[in-house]
């Protein structure tokens, strides 16, 4: 039963243009949310992260918006740029032992 | 330069033949993990240790072991490999079990198992 879901498995985007990455969770107990970028032949890298106490995130071009209530997060990255193109893993904590990750989704931002 | 370390990036192998995936961090972590990346299935935990000694699984473990002898080292271990085991592994760590800056992952090891 997956618990974090990412339902689109790949993005297309102009670059310049806005870029929102979507993530659902079924699990209440989830209580802090992260977003991972990962690059081909690299590890996964930590890019932002959200408290369920807060609605909104902000970093530079990225913001993480978290809804409680529709179990919904989004990541906008503004404005997006070619370096941008890379898979976008939502991750979520819900105890020790360890954080539950979605199935990704491939960003690609066309020129 | 804080990293975790993994070897071998590449390996082919064949059934039955058993293998050690080597992961080092040398940031003083107490929490370390290991995951297996397969297309449509994302990221899924194979086993964790919060701390030396102490290991547990998490929701993948079957036809794996591992070890935490010291606080630096977690290798997996794959006593008899299987084709479905081949995979693209990751190994990963954090200073604690609050994940505030999530994990540090490894630049991963791409088994294929004949």
């Amino acid at each position: 039963d997956q618990q974090v879901k990412q339902n689109s498995p790949s993005l297309s985007v102009q670059e310049g243009r806005i870029s929102i990455l979507n993530c659902d969770y079924t699990n209440s107990m989830f209580d802090y949310f992260l977003w991972y970028k990962k690059y081909p032949a690299e590890g996964p890298t930590f890019l932002i992260s959200i408290s369920s106490i807060k609605d909104k995130n902000e970093d530079g071009r990225f913001t993480v918006f978290l809804n409680k209530s529709a179990k919904h997060l989004s990541l906008h990255i503004v404005p997006s740029q070619p370096g941008d193109s890379a898979v976008y893993f939502c991750a979520a904590r819900g105890g020790a032992d360890g954080l539950t990750f979605g199935k990704g989704t491939h960003l690609i931002i066309q020129p | 330069e804080a990293q975790v370390t993994q070897n071998p990036r590449y390996l082919i192998t064949v059934t039955g033949k058993k293998l050690t995936v080597t992961c080092s961090q040398n940031m003083n972590h107490e929490y370390m993990s290991w995951y297996r990346q397969d297309p449509g299935l994302g990221l899924r935990q194979i086993y964790y240790s919060m701390n030396v000694e102490v290991t547990d699984k998490g929701d993948v473990p079957e036809g794996y072991k591992v070890s935490r002898k010291e606080k630096r080292n977690f290798p997996l271990i794959l006593e008899s490999p299987s084709p479905n085991q081949t995979s693209l592994y990751f190994c990963a760590s954090s200073p604690n079990q609050v994940f505030l800056y999530g994990y540090t992952f490894g630049s991963g090891t791409r088994l294929t198992v004949v």
